[in-house]
């Protein structure tokens, strides 16, 4: 199986700031990768697919970089109703794994 | 608008089957797979398992794969889950997803999810 290492598993960011998460796969995926945010008694949203891509509708402020191993995942200007928890997954294989997640919250 | 609408809160005694449904919408609904996730409390997203809208060939999470079955119905295009031997650590929201075009386990739209609680 990949092995997804996200982190940090939490942080504390003031409005405005700029919020990096990062994400490792155990091994290459290419830019089979997506990034999701998901707010507390919901669903996870799809944010980012393809390690890059914006998905309609999602504010410009959420980007993705990455591929082969290592990917990352920035809001450049953290707003409030980005408090959220991030999840990184790989859908190079099966099974599809995940990133244990990183809770956002403002300072 | 795509759309995937679960059914509603199950509770069930350990050792009982749980059958969960998925009712999707807004989409052709054979040139998409269904990928089933599970996420126990306060804890992360596990994948369980894929079935092809296609052609109804299914993956299962190895963890799963003697007590799990993935079933489809084109024609209400509704996805089935059933697990079996429920305990009590299969507490947890279960979602459906549809996977992409672009790639087959590329995942875009999620259901609401399910609750479904075992306990004696």
């Amino acid at each position: 199986d990949i092995q997804m290492t996200q982190s940090p598993a939490s942080l504390s960011a003031s409005v405005g700031d700029r919020v990096t998460i990062t994400c490792q796969a155990s091994q290459d995926i290419s830019n089979y990768l997506n990034w999701y945010q998901q707010k507390p008694g919901k669903a996870p949203k799809v944010l980012i697919y393809d390690a890059a891509n914006l998905e309609t509708g999602v504010p410009s402020r959420f980007s993705g970089s990455g591929s082969g191993t290592d990917f990352s995942f920035t809001i450049s200007s953290l707003q409030p109703e980005d408090i959220a928890t991030y999840y990184c997954q790989q859908y190079d294989n099966l099974p599809l794994t995940f990133g244990g997640g990183t809770k956002v919250e403002i300072k | 608008q795509v759309q995937l609408v679960q059914s509603g809160a199950e509770v069930k005694k350990p050792g009982a089957s749980v059958m969960l449904s998925c009712k999707a919408s807004g989409y052709t609904f054979t040139s998409h797979a269904i990928t089933w996730v599970r996420q126990a409390p306060g804890q992360g997203l596990e994948w369980m398992g894929w079935i092809s809208g296609y052609n109804e060939n299914t993956l299962y999470a190895l963890k799963f794969q003697v007590r799990v079955t993935m079933t489809i119905d084109t024609s209400t295009s509704t996805a089935y889950m059933e697990l079996t031997s429920l305990r009590s650590d299969d507490t947890a929201v279960y979602y459906c997803a549809r996977s992409t075009i672009r790639h087959p386990y590329g995942i875009d739209v999620w259901g609401q999810g399910t609750t479904v609680t075992v306990s004696s």
